[in-house]
């Protein structure tokens, strides 16, 4: 398995642009989750889908920040418009309900780093 | 509200040593989830371990091993003989058994390990 897959690997933008970060998960995980890294807050989890559908979106830190899963192998995190303090490094991780009491785990595709100027 | 607390920002071990990075949660449920995950320089996250709150015995991986100690509430990481390539950034991470579909994870702050040759 390839594992997750996340574009870009690097983004660079100036502020007031509008940013779209891609997912693709690993195949037949049920769960997708958007995580973002900085030194100040460390890892935040922004949003998480079941069956594409937003479970919880709490995380998302206003409302210039959208997320959607139009289907399975695929997912968009999007920022419109941009600003220097999303400067940070985003996470998309996988997983899958675990039958027989077997403990799911997340896995994290490499993350998208997002500098916008 | 569950929280995950790493009180070390740092460590510093030996090569071939054996090293323990702490972590301690807080909640109220009686089932769930626990993971160590490790973040090298590549900023990928990899799972180094996991333990279901249900099982009394020590997940154990190779050279990691963890110390779960349920009524503590205390989950720490023992490598031993470490190695160059254990450099990384550790997070501990809690997640809840949930139901229909709604669950996520908190992760700790994370513990910075050195390994010095």
């Amino acid at each position: 398995d390839a594992g997750v897959i996340q574009s870009p690997r690097h983004e660079v933008t100036e502020m007031g642009q509008e940013v779209t970060l891609r997912c693709k998960p690993i195949s037949g995980h049920d769960y997708l989750f958007w995580y973002r890294q900085t030194m100040m807050r460390g890892l935040e989890l922004l949003i998480y889908f079941n069956n594409n559908v937003p479970i919880d979106d709490s995380g998302m830190p206003e409302d210039r920040f959208s997320a959607k899963m139009p289907n399975a192998s695929f997912s968009t995190l999007k920022i419109q418009p941009s600003e220097p303090r999303d400067s940070a490094v985003y996470f998309c991780a996988s997983s899958t309900t675990g039958t027989l009491r077997i403990a799911d785990t997340q896995y994290f595709g490499p993350g998208t780093r997002l500098t916008v100027l | 509200a569950q929280t995950v607390t790493q009180s070390q920002p740092e460590m510093s071990v030996q090569e071939a040593e054996t090293v323990t990075l702490s972590c301690t949660y807080d909640t109220s449920e009686s089932d769930y989830y626990l993971f160590w995950y490790k973040q090298p320089p590549s900023r990928q996250m990899i799972l180094v371990i996991r333990q279901e709150a249900y099982k009394q015995q020590n997940a154990t991986e190779n050279r990691f091993s963890v110390n779960f100690q349920k009524a503590a509430k205390s989950f720490s990481l023992k490598i031993s003989d470490s190695q160059l390539g254990d450099a990384a950034m550790y997070f501990c991470a809690y997640r809840s058994v949930g139901t229909s579909g709604t669950y996520k994870y908190i992760f700790g702050t994370g513990t910075r390990l050195k390994v010095l040759a």
